[in-house]
């Protein structure tokens, strides 16, 4: 596709079931983001992954949470034992090697019940 | 480390009345910085950016931004608000000469633009 996919858009869990989330960025992008953003909240910096160096992982919020990027390209953010709390938009987001912008999908919105 | 502020939570304005969004950053090297706007359930869209040149930079659905750099500033303006303009923004940044891409944003400014 043209843009940045994620799936599922929405997805409904039960408290401490895993879930995964998938992101396929635009092809060639080296740069792959996420970012989660809770309800009238800004952007929560998550993980970010740049070509084949070691993920900055700085943003997770706690060992619950963990991302992997197979092959340079498709990601996949994984929660755990998912708590309400974790209830947010997930955004994954891709951009090319340099000085431009980055290019989001429309997100998946978890809602943990 | 980069960071982005953004000092409003929400700014009012009449229709074709002229909006400013406030923006300042910090970083060690040179910032590349952009704006992006997010309307009701949708994703974020990429308005414009400034990486160099002209501190002047025109962006999309005629939004301009100054970049400033004695005042670390880079604003988002528009000369003529339209209520379809209401939305939230998004300043970012992101310091290449400061080691690594990685893009940081702001706490988001909520726009309101009024009849």
């Amino acid at each position: 596709g043209a843009g940045v996919s994620q799936s599922p858009s929405n997805k409904v869990t039960e408290k401490g079931k895993d879930v995964e989330l998938r992101c396929d960025p635009i092809s060639g992008h080296t740069a792959l983001y996420w970012y989660r953003q809770s309800l009238g909240q800004g952007l929560e910096f998550l993980i970010y992954f740049q070509g084949n160096s070691a993920p900055d992982k700085s943003g997770l919020p706690s060992d619950r949470f963990s991302a992997e990027r197979t092959g340079g390209s498709v990601s996949t953010l994984t929660i755990q034992r998912t708590q309400q709390e974790d209830s947010a938009v997930y955004l994954c987001a891709s951009s090319p090697a340099g000085r431009t912008e980055a290019f989001f999908g429309q997100g998946t919105r978890l809602t943990v019940v | 480390a980069q960071s982005v502020a953004q000092p409003e939570d929400q700014v009012n304005v009449a229709e074709g009345n002229p909006l400013t969004v406030k923006c300042t950053y910090s970083v060690s090297g040179n910032p590349y910085l952009f704006w992006y706007v997010q309307y009701p359930n949708r994703g974020l869209q990429f308005l414009l950016k400034y990486i160099t040149g002209d501190n002047l930079v025109k962006g999309s659905y005629g939004f301009e931004a100054e970049f400033n750099k004695s005042q670390t500033s880079f604003h988002l303006k528009k000369p003529s608000a339209l209520v379809s303009d209401s939305a939230l923004y998004f300043c970012a940044v992101r310091d290449l000469t400061g080691g690594g891409n990685k893009l940081t944003f702001g706490t988001g400014t909520q726009l309101k633009v009024e009849l």
